[in-house]
């Protein structure tokens, strides 16, 4: 069965300090994956999405970055955070070609 | 217009109550259709599908209307473990499969 894993679980980090989340997807071969931004009390906002290694679509203007370096390794990254980048921070993979998402544990980021 | 709409809530509402949760969606072009759970500070989980037909599984009844661009889920039999948001989910016309989430509707099941 497939598994994704997130981490870390939680991060404090100053303004200005710079970022690396990770996700790794288990049990399945060329996935979509997904990066989600919810804030506090919204919703989900896609940030990025990549249907292979080295490929990423970026949903809105932001201070983030997104890469693939191996077929089931996501990678969300900051040079330098903002207040406003503070949330909950989901990774997501679906089948290629199937709606349906699957969502790791989330990593909730706060920034000071 | 927001993409997908729903009533914030919080529904409260005792155990063995049937409640219902609507959903109306904006892009006609859309073809799937979810229900996501999501409990207090946890991700969000896929509850059901919703096809053109109705479907049902358990005590949840998931329906949409296509002309109407709205959905629906009815849980029967509400049980205290029900308790969370419930988050409407729909499938654009883009690619990579995006999906548009709803913010979510509370509800709160009690003694």
């Amino acid at each position: 069965s497939q598994t994704i894993h997130q981490w870390p679980a939680t991060l404090v980090q100053p303004v200005g300090s710079p970022l690396s989340l990770e996700c790794t997807v288990e049990g399945t071969s060329n996935p979509n994956l997904y990066w989600y931004r919810q804030a506090a009390g919204r919703g989900l906002q896609l940030l990025f999405y990549s249907v292979g290694i080295g490929q990423i679509s970026s949903e809105v203007p932001q201070n983030l970055s997104a890469s693939r370096p191996q077929d089931r390794q996501f990678i969300l990254s900051s040079k330098k955070l903002l207040l406003s980048d503070s949330g909950f921070y989901l990774c997501a993979w679906s089948l290629a070609g199937v709606s349906e998402q699957f969502f790791g544990p989330g990593t909730r980021l706060t920034v000071l | 217009r927001k993409e997908v709409e729903q009533d914030p809530g919080p529904f409260n509402v005792p155990e063995g109550a049937t409640v219902a949760f609507n959903c109306t969606y904006s892009n006609s072009a859309s073809q799937s259709f979810f229900w996501y759970r999501q409990d207090c500070r946890k991700e969000p989980k896929l509850l059901m599908s919703v096809y053109s037909s109705g479907n049902e599984d358990g005590r949840f009844t998931a329906q949409l209307n296509r002309a109407s661009q709205y959905i629906s889920l009815l849980i029967r039999d509400s049980k205290l473990s029900d308790s969370a948001t419930y988050l409407c989910v729909v499938n654009g016309a883009g690619g990579g499969n995006k999906l548009t989430f709803g913010t979510g509707t509370q509800l709160k099941v009690e003694l």
